[in-house]
């Protein structure tokens, strides 16, 4: 268990419609990061956050967005879905403040988002 | 991020070693080589990361070069459980940069 909450785990909508993946870090970890893996395709960076604030962005559609929250949980939208967008979706979390840490990521078990 | 290279795919047999090589022959001085490996469609998982000294944890070991240009990761007795895709990736250590994931080394344990 890597401590990274994600949910829902599987998600099925339809093209056009708007989703929100929800993402709980490690305890105390202030870094989130989202990652999509489409069928047989690579980890793709889409964005993280620090503490609240937008750290580094990736290729991350215009349709997507993100945030974090005070309480650290961070949340992605996906918007006008398209059948493309269906994916795994992880969160990761790190942090440098507990002994030990150096800045490893720990990643969720993911979202599963189809789309009809 | 400094660029690594793996092969695409192994075979190892049970019980035996697995040694799974990386290139990265830009590696700068402050970069670390960490490896992660994802178990199908499961979340990546951490294994262990060095800079330039051998390193082993209950997971694995890594052996760095001594000129720092490539590494291999060794699973010493390898398992059915330890099929999966392996990524090698070069990174500061010390910070929360994000990883940016190759195609990695696509392992087989057969029986």
């Amino acid at each position: 268990d890597s401590g990274v909450t994600q949910t829902p785990k599987h998600l099925i909508t339809a093209t056009g419609q708007r989703v929100t993946l929800r993402c709980s870090p490690r305890s105390g970890d202030l870094s989130v990061y989202w990652y999509q893996q489409s069928l047989d395709q690579g980890l793709q960076f889409l964005i993280q956050y620090y503490n609240g604030e937008e750290r580094a962005k990736g290729n991350i559609l215009e349709r997507f967005s993100a945030q974090q929250f005070p309480d650290l949980h961070s949340e992605l939208n996906l918007s006008s879905l398209e059948l493309g967008d269906s994916a795994l979706y992880f969160c990761a979390s790190s942090g440098l403040d507990r002994v030990g840490d150096t800045g490893e990521l720990f990643f969720g078990e993911g979202s599963r988002l189809t789309v009809l | 991020d400094a660029k690594t290279t793996q092969p695409p795919s192994m075979d190892c047999a049970e019980g035996r070693a697995a040694n799974l090589p990386c290139n990265h022959s830009t590696i700068s001085g402050n970069e670390y080589v960490y490896w992660y490996r994802q178990i199908h469609s499961q979340g990546p998982q951490y294994i262990i990361h060095g800079l330039k000294n051998n390193e082993t944890n209950e997971m694995a070991s890594l052996i760095i070069t001594e000129d720092r240009k490539s590494s291999t990761l060794i699973l010493p007795h390898a398992t059915l459980r330890d099929t999966a895709v392996y990524y090698c990736i070069v990174r500061v250590a010390y910070n929360t940069d994000k990883l940016i994931f190759g195609t990695g080394t696509r392992l087989q344990v057969f029986p």
